[in-house]
C-alpha cells in the first residue's frame, strides 16, 4: 500500500536558520504530493502541493520539488523564522485511482529566537 | 465564520459513555473524512464519506460509527468509549477533482477516563 515517510523530530533551529524536512513516499502510478502546517491548537492547513513530476510547490517562503525519481518531496526554507514553530505533514493523494490520503507522521519544528 | 466546524471542542468521558462529534461544513465540498492524531502516530483515517449515501471504513473504524445527515453534516460516534480512544479528532472536506486537497475543521479534543 501507500506510504509516506518523513524525519522524525523535534527539528530544532535558530531564527534565519535554513530548514530541510525530508519526506519520501511509496505509491502507485503518479500520486499528488502535500505539505500540510499544524499551529499549536489548530486545525492541518495546506502549506503547498504538487501534482506532478518536477513540479515545485511554493507559499510562505516554503518550497518542495516532487521528485519522482527518488520518489522525494523535501521542504525546505532559507530563513525560518519563530512563527514558523509548527508540526508538519507530508501527504500524498490519487495514487493508482485512489482519493483517500496517506498522511506522513508528522514532524515538529521548533524555532528559537 | 470557519468553513469547517467541529463540536464540541474538547470533551472528557468516561469508559462506557455513548459520544458523538460533529461536523459542519459551508464549503460545499462532497467529501468528508474523520480522522484521529495520536502523537508519534500522525494522522489515521477512520471513516470517510464521498456523498450522502456513501460511507466507507478507513484505517482504524473498530469502535466507531458515523452518519452523514446531509452534505454539510457528518458526526462519529464512539458506542462505548475507552481510553485508548482519547485523541484528538480532525474532521475534513475535499472536493472532488481538487487532488483531494484536504481543508480541516480545529479538532475535537477527547479525554476518555
Amino acid at each position: 500500500g501507500d506510504s509516506v515517510t518523513q524525519m522524525e523530530g523535534p527539528v530544532t533551529l535558530s531564527e534565519e536558520a535554513f530548514l530541510t524536512i525530508n519526506c519520501t513516499y511509496t505509491a502507485t502510478g503518479y500520486p499528488s504530493l502535500f505539505w500540510y502546517v499544524q499551529y499549536p491548537g489548530e486545525g492541518l492547513q495546506l502549506l503547498l502541493k504538487a501534482t506532478k513530476a518536477d513540479d515545485k510547490g511554493s507559499n510562505k517562503g516554503f518550497e518542495a520539488t516532487y521528485r519522482k525519481e527518488t520518489t522525494s518531496f523535501h521542504l525546505e526554507k532559507g530563513s525560518v523564522q519563530v512563527s514558523d514553530s509548527a508540526v508538519y505533514f507530508c501527504a500524498l493523494s490519487g495514487s493508482g485511482g485512489s482519493y483517500i490520503p496517506t498522511f506522513g507522521r508528522g514532524t515538529s519544528l521548533i524555532v528559537h529566537p | 465564520d470557519a468553513d469547517v466546524t467541529q463540536t464540541p471542542r474538547n470533551r472528557i468521558t468516561k469508559t462506557g459513555k455513548r459520544i458523538m462529534l460533529e461536523c459542519s461544513q459551508t464549503k460545499g465540498h462532497d467529501r468528508m473524512y474523520w480522522y484521529r492524531q495520536d502523537p508519534g502516530l500522525g494522522l489515521r483515517l477512520i471513516y470517510y464519506s464521498f456523498d450522502v449515501k456513501d460511507i466507507n471504513k478507513g484505517e482504524i473504524s473498530d469502535g466507531y460509527s458515523v452518519s452523514r445527515q446531509a452534505q454539510a453534516k457528518f458526526s462519529l460516534s464512539l458506542e462505548s468509549a475507552i481510553p485508548n480512544q482519547t485523541a484528538l479528532y480532525f474532521c475534513a472536506t475535499s472536493a472532488e477533482g481538487s487532488y483531494n486537497e484536504q481543508f480541516f475543521g480545529p479538532g475535537t479534543r477527547l479525554t476518555v477516563l
